[in-house]
């Protein structure tokens, strides 16, 4: 089967890092996408990774493990403006993208 | 790039009346559209995934008669909410994918349905 799970709530103080991980399993990927959602907004597109290995944004990196259906989004720096779901979702083999629950952040001054 | 549009924003209407959402993709060509629908504080659900000249695929569990989606060319898809009742009432975001199935989904800005 399918599944993919993220933590419901974090919380993390303004200028500091934090890490929102996500877990996941299928037997065909083609990819883990990560979006920010703030509240009554629309997703927007954060990072993808295929591939093993840290990519890196500006503020913002996206890691993923392939071998043990494990990604990470760090945000470094983070501002008041960071305050947002992230949503993590990954692409199976017939395209589709298969979206977890979102992580709530919450930063504080 | 990759901006995806959606029209209207917020829409009030009459239980019964029907509301259509249109949904463009403005400086690429998207050969697949997908309609989410978000209740407050919960996750995106996917309604429908429409490919350009074809019948859209419908999820479990939603209503094709009900939600009706034309994605007549490229750059538009629409979704019809047919005889609108309270409980339709919702975030309802559409996303679109370019060419390839390997592409990234942008998402338009969502439109808010109030059924009264």
């Amino acid at each position: 089967g399918q599944n993919i799970d993220q933590p419901t709530e974090m919380t993390a103080t303004e200028g500091a890092i934090v890490q929102i991980n996500c877990t996941y399993q299928t037997s065909g990927f083609n990819g883990l996408f990560w979006y920010q959602q703030h509240a009554g907004e629309a997703p927007t597109f954060l990072s993808y990774n295929v591939l093993d290995g840290l990519e890196e944004k500006g503020r913002f990196s996206s890691f993923l493990s392939r071998s043990k259906g494990y990604s990470y989004l760090l945000l470094k720096e983070l501002q008041m403006k960071d305050s947002a779901s992230y949503l993590c979702a990954f692409m199976d083999s017939n395209y589709q993208l298969i979206w977890g629950a979102g992580t709530k952040l919450i930063i504080k001054p | 790039g990759a901006v995806v549009s959606q029209h209207p924003s917020w829409v009030i209407c009459k239980s019964g009346t029907s509301v259509k959402i249109e949904c463009r993709s403005l400086d690429f060509q998207a050969t697949t559209m997908f309609w989410y629908r978000q209740f407050p504080k919960q996750s995106l659900m996917l309604m429908a995934t429409s490919n350009e000249g074809s019948k859209a695929t419908y999820e479990q569990g939603v209503e094709k008669d009900k939600f009706l989606i034309n994605h007549a060319s490229l750059t538009l898809s629409t979704l019809t909410v047919t005889s609108a009742h309270p409980e339709d009432s919702s975030f309802y975001i559409c996303s679109a994918r370019g060419l390839s199935a390997l592409e990234t989904q942008y998402f338009g800005p969502g439109t808010r349905l109030l059924v009264l």
